[in-house]
């Protein structure tokens, strides 16, 4: 079984601190996708990432699949409330297709205003 | 387009009885998948499709069958219902883009089980 280690688990910050939420495996992923979940909502693709080393901006979000395709990061700039929600990282099974995802158990932020 | 449909919304069951978890999407997407997501442990993967007619296990099939009898649905049926299988259950598809696709998630079942 490939795991996915998120951390942290929970992370409570103040409007326009950053902040840098890890996603870890000892396996190799052949992509790596975040998603972001609202309460009583599925969750929302981000983005996906399929090269070692691929740097993707969204905005004030900056995401990371390191060189050796095992883990992954996800920084956010200046913290909005808005960016309240639950953030999974979800790796892809090698031979390509993303129907078969391994996900993180999740880190649960909160921008408090 | 409706996206990726789920229904019910809640449902609650009484331990050994049956029920069907309805999911239907309307973006001809070849691939479908259930998940099921408890407090703390992420989504896990129950079952999953590549297209009409083919099904295969994912990491927690006990108790549950599929079958996807058409491209647009993929019920989830649970045989027996048991505490254990009180969930969240996310239906998912998507099409296949070599490695980048998008998974577009339905909104999810509340399946209470006493």
């Amino acid at each position: 079984t490939q795991l996915l280690e998120q951390s942290p688990q929970f992370l409570s910050i103040q409007e326009g601190e950053n902040l840098t939420v890890y996603c870890n495996s000892s396996s190799v992923f052949s992509s790596l996708q975040w998603y972001r979940q609202e309460p009583g909502e599925g969750p929302v693709l981000l983005v996906t990432v399929v090269t070692g080393g691929e740097v993707k901006k969204l905005k004030r979000l900056t995401f990371q699949f390191g060189d050796a395709r095992k883990d992954s990061s996800l920084h956010i700039t200046a913290a909005q409330p808005g960016d309240t929600g639950l953030y999974l990282c979800a790796g892809g099974r090698s031979g390509g297709s993303n129907y078969k995802l391994t996900f993180g158990k999740g880190t649960l932020l909160t921008v408090n205003p | 387009n409706a996206g990726v449909t789920q229904t019910p919304k809640f449902q609650v069951l009484k331990t050994g009885q049956s029920m069907t978890l309805q999911c239907a999407q309307d973006m001809n997407h070849e691939y479908m998948s259930w998940y099921r997501q408890d407090p703390g442990m992420g989504l896990r993967l129950i079952h999953y499709s590549v297209g009409a007619g083919i099904t295969d296990q994912g990491e927690v099939p006990n108790g549950y069958n599929v079958s996807r009898s058409t491209t647009e649905d993929f019920p989830l049926r649970l045989l027996s219902a048991a505490p254990s299988q009180t969930s969240v259950y996310f239906c998912a598809s998507s099409s296949p883009r070599g490695g980048r696709e998008t998974q577009y998630f339905g909104p999810g079942t509340r399946l209470l089980v006493l």
